[in-house]
């Protein structure tokens, strides 16, 4: 069964750092991409970034880049979102999510979510 | 621009049918796409994939009531004998070369 676990959300002031991280277990981590969605307060689904099986191939919305920078260590079975110059409007529920195929495709698994809040 | 189109509310009766749209913008007509359920304070799930042809592929134990099918630009959910845990936001997602993109999101109210 696949398990996506996120983990490393909080409070954090305008223009700081965190660190996200997504676990997962229940597939053979390396053959698949996985992304980082997010859910602002009231608000739908907005993808953030996509990072391919290997690891080399990484794909960013305009929003987030400069800003945002997503990696994996395949030996650890661990998903990150690197997030610096953080605003205000960063603030949301941040989801890891598995690709089904491709790098690009639909997502198939999500996991439950941390909470993020940028704040003074 | 690739962009998905989705109604904000619907609404149907415990028991009934009701059907949901995703509309693809032009010149996107071929593209496939995935819906997914959000019940209140959950994470997102995945149901399924419909492609342009109306095939689809569902994801792990969604019930035989949620099918999915395509008319042109058009993406459909119709989920039948709707239920109390039916009422939910459902999303529809699509992709192509650097991105992936979200609809807006469709609130389903069971009355």
């Amino acid at each position: 069964e696949v398990h996506l676990l996120e983990s490393g959300g909080g409070l954090v002031q305008p223009g700081g750092s965190l660190r996200l991280s997504c676990a997962a277990s229940g597939f053979t981590f390396s053959n698949y991409a996985l992304s980082w969605v997010r859910q602002a307060p009231g608000k739908g689904l907005e993808w953030v970034s996509t990072i391919s099986g290997s690891g080399v191939t990484t794909y960013y919305a305009d929003s987030m880049k400069g800003r945002f920078t997503i990696s994996r260590d395949n030996s650890k079975h661990t998903l990150y979102l690197h997030m610096n110059s953080l605003r205000a409007e960063d603030t949301a529920i941040y989801y890891c999510a598995k690709g089904y195929f491709g790098v690009l495709d639909n997502l198939d698994y999500w996991g439950q979510g941390t909470l993020v809040t940028v704040s003074s | 621009q690739l962009v998905l189109t989705q109604s904000p509310s619907a609404s149907a009766s415990l028991g009934a049918s009701v059907k949901l749209t995703c509309t693809l913008s032009s010149g996107h007509s071929s593209y496939a796409i995935a819906w997914h359920q959000q019940q209140p304070e959950k994470g997102p799930r995945y149901l399924m994939k419909i492609n342009s042809d109306g095939s689809h592929i569902k994801g792990d134990g969604i019930p035989d009531r949620f099918s999915g099918s395509s008319s042109g630009a058009e993406r459909y959910l119709t989920i039948s004998s709707l239920q109390s845990e039916d009422e939910a936001d459902y999303y529809c997602q699509t992709w192509d070369t650097a991105i992936q993109v979200f609809g807006g999101g469709t609130k389903l109210t069971v009355l």
